[in-house]
């Protein structure tokens, strides 16, 4: 089984809906983040958490809130999307502390297409 | 503010040789973490190295190397002996307070 599991793996969404991406890790790994990928762009970060009381605003919050409802999930919703919020979604886990401890593990990603 | 910048859109390589994929960074923190990631066709985004900014010696794994030049502020990965299965894209990052992405370099492997 995959350590960082993401659903769903595709959506298709209008305008003005409100959706939740969520993610789950069985890696026991106190940190967790979501970013979009655009083409061209890389990876930018959205929200991310170093523990359960924990979150903090990433690069590119606006637009987007997050839930860390226990260490192994994380979801993020999009409270009404929008055309530009189309992309692909990734979750990551890390086990913190500096150093190569910061390596992040990826989860396969969500494609969201926003009509 | 951090930044990470891959000037390379896309690289091509024969099979076999060797390449090497740029990647500058800017930071005015000491202590930071450089990584490089690999993103196939299928999507998923694969750990291949890490160079720590205290480190004196270069990072290597396998046939992947971080050529780390700190007064340069340059973190180039080279993949030795290129296989076609190395045909995907390449993201550098920089790990400081959180992490941040370059833009990726597409490289392509020709038989």
């Amino acid at each position: 089984d995959a350590d960082v599991t993401q659903t769903p793996r595709n959506r298709i969404t209008k305008t003005g809906k409100r959706i939740m991406l969520e993610c789950s890790q069985t890696k026991g790994h106190d940190r967790m983040y979501w970013y979009r990928q655009d083409p061209g762009l890389g990876l930018r970060l959205i929200y991310y958490s170093f523990d359960v009381k924990d979150i903090n605003k990433g690069e590119i919050s606006d637009g987007y809130s997050v839930s860390r409802q226990a260490q192994a999930k994380f979801s993020l919703s999009l409270e009404s999307a929008i055309p530009n919020q189309t992309a692909l979604y990734f979750c990551a886990t890390s086990v913190g502390s500096g150093g190569l401890k910061e390596t992040q593990y990826f989860g396969p990603g969500t494609r969201l297409l926003v009509l | 503010a951090q930044k990470i910048t891959q000037t390379q859109p896309g690289m091509f390589v024969q099979e076999k040789e060797a390449v090497t994929l740029d990647c500058t960074y800017d930071t005015s923190d000491q202590s930071y973490g450089l990584f490089w990631y690999k993103q196939p066709s299928s999507g998923e985004m694969i750990f291949l190295i890490y160079q720590g900014s205290y480190d004196e010696q270069n990072a290597t794994e396998g046939r992947y190397s971080l050529n780390f030049q700190k007064a340069r502020k340059s973190a180039n990965l080279v993949i030795s002996a290129s296989q076609l299965g190395d045909s995907a894209m390449y993201f550098c990052a920089m790990w400081v307070n959180d992490m941040r992405f370059g833009a990726g370099t597409r490289l392509t492997v020709k038989p």
